[in-house]
């Protein structure tokens, strides 16, 4: 039972626009919420955490909001950068990560 | 190295054959992971080392996959009598323990084929 949910297999964005990823997830308990980027025949790359107790946290073009009511995060990517096409995991912890399917990202130039 | 370091990076297989996948985390992290990433599908959990205790297998899908780390640090993953539903993407990944607030850091993974 997926206790992670991205619904969004693919994004499509024009570069500078604004790239917006979602994730819900099931479990009340989780107490920090992370996501990763990967590219082709790479492992994925911690990119930014929120820790429960926060709402938004802020990395330079990066963004994670998190809506502790409707257990729902979001990462925000602004400006998006054709660097930025990769597939995006969201996940969330427990005494381990629980993870998303991915959402692929793709920056048009 | 500096990283989480698999090999090999992609191996086929005859169905039925045993398989080992080898991982070498970063020198110092006691946490150490095994998921694996099908077609279409997120991250798996597999199987999760935390120094000297017993692992939690709990992710591992049948009695035919097994794990084991040496020493605290390399780890080795069998899947024994291989099937076609074994081929994925098998990461693994290791962090400090206590430290889930800043992620793992993850390997390249082995591409496993079975055909």
């Amino acid at each position: 039972d997926q206790q992670v949910k991205q619904n969004s297999p693919s994004l499509s964005v024009q570069e500078g626009r604004i790239s917006i990823l979602n994730c819900d997830y099931t479990n009340s308990m989780f107490d920090y919420f992370l996501w990763y980027k990967k590219y082709p025949a790479e492992g994925p790359t911690f990119l930014i955490s929120i820790s429960s107790i926060k709402d938004k946290n802020e990395d330079g073009r990066f963004t994670v909001f998190l809506n502790k009511s409707a257990k729902h995060l979001s990462l925000h990517i602004v400006p998006s950068q054709p660097g930025d096409s990769a597939v995006y995991f969201c996940a969330a912890s427990g005494n381990q990560f629980y993870f998303g399917t991915g959402t692929s990202l793709t920056v048009i130039p | 190295g500096a990283g989480v370091s698999q090999s090999p990076s992609n191996k086929v297989t005859e169905k039925g054959k045993d398989v080992e996948l080898r991982c070498d985390p970063i020198s110092g992290h006691t946490a150490l992971y095994w998921y694996r990433q099908s077609l279409g599908q997120g991250l798996e959990f597999l199987i999760y080392f935390q120094g000297n205790s017993a692992p939690d297998k709990s992710g591992l899908p049948s009695d035919r996959f097994s794990a084991e780390r040496t020493g605290g640090s390399v780890s080795t993953l069998t899947i024994q009598r291989t099937q076609q539903e074994d081929s994925a993407v098998y990461l693994c990944a290791s962090t400090y323990s206590g430290a889930l607030a800043y992620g793992y850091t993850f390997g390249s993974g082995t591409r496993l084929t079975v055909v």
